[in-house]
């Protein structure tokens, strides 16, 4: 089956500074890889996905970027914020989640 | 606004009692999933449905069974509850048949095996 492997386990930034989040994945067939975002306490909600026609997608501070050849795919997160701080999960195609990062944004 | 609810946010069962998860969703949806979700482990596939009466296996079936007669509703079955089946579990739905769309979950239901 598909696996997708998520890095960092935790990362911690200052407030402002930019934060990159990386994940694997092994089905060469996937084409959709969205990325959740799950606040404490509350349930995950999608934040960005980005289908395998395009390398690059963004919206405001946050944008995802995919290399189809490595099978990895990145989100990026630019002059973070507190409101950031939440545990952030990509997944694959085939709904295999990645085991989820930390984020903690220091004021 | 999508809106997708479960039947409890917290469950204490005992051992070896049959336990049902009851998932409702407002958006006819044609997909719907149930997740467990561990601390370090993320969020695991249990079983999704793509039709009424239609059911999958995910990644982690042992132990569980799944209904669904109606398409807003996706329940989940612990036949025999037990201690490792301590968890949030966490249902989902999405609009299209294939699995390349935007998930909304709902609000997770903590189940206590003792």
């Amino acid at each position: 089956g598909e696996n997708v492997e998520q890095h960092p386990s935790t990362l911690s930034v200052q407030e402002g500074d930019s934060a990159v989040i990386k994940c694997t994945y092994s089905d060469s067939a996937s084409n959709y890889f969205p990325w959740y975002k799950q606040e404490l306490g509350k349930r995950p909600q999608l934040i960005i996905d980005i289908r395998s026609n395009v390398g690059e997608k963004k919206d405001q501070r946050i944008a995802v970027t995919l290399n189809k050849t490595a099978k990895h795919f990145s989100l990026h997160i630019t002059e973070t914020q507190p409101e950031d701080s939440a545990v952030y999960f990509c997944a694959g195609e085939k709904l295999v989640f990645g085991k989820g990062t930390k984020l903690t944004v220091n004021p | 606004d999508v809106k997708v609810t479960q039947s409890s946010r917290y469950l204490v069962k005992r051992t070896g009692e049959k336990v049902f998860l009851e998932c409702v969703q407002d958006m006819d949806h044609e997909n719907m999933f149930w997740y467990r979700q561990d601390p370090g482990l993320g969020l695991r596939l249990i079983y999704f449905s793509y039709d009424v009466k239609m059911k999958e296996k995910g990644d982690i079936p042992e132990g569980y069974s799944v209904s669904r007669e109606k398409k807003e509703r996706f329940s989940l079955i612990l036949e025999s509850a037990s201690t490792n089946q301590t968890s949030m579990y966490l249902c989902a739905s999405s609009l299209w048949r294939d699995r390349g769309g935007e998930q909304y979950f709902g609000p997770g239901t903590r189940l206590t095996v003792t």
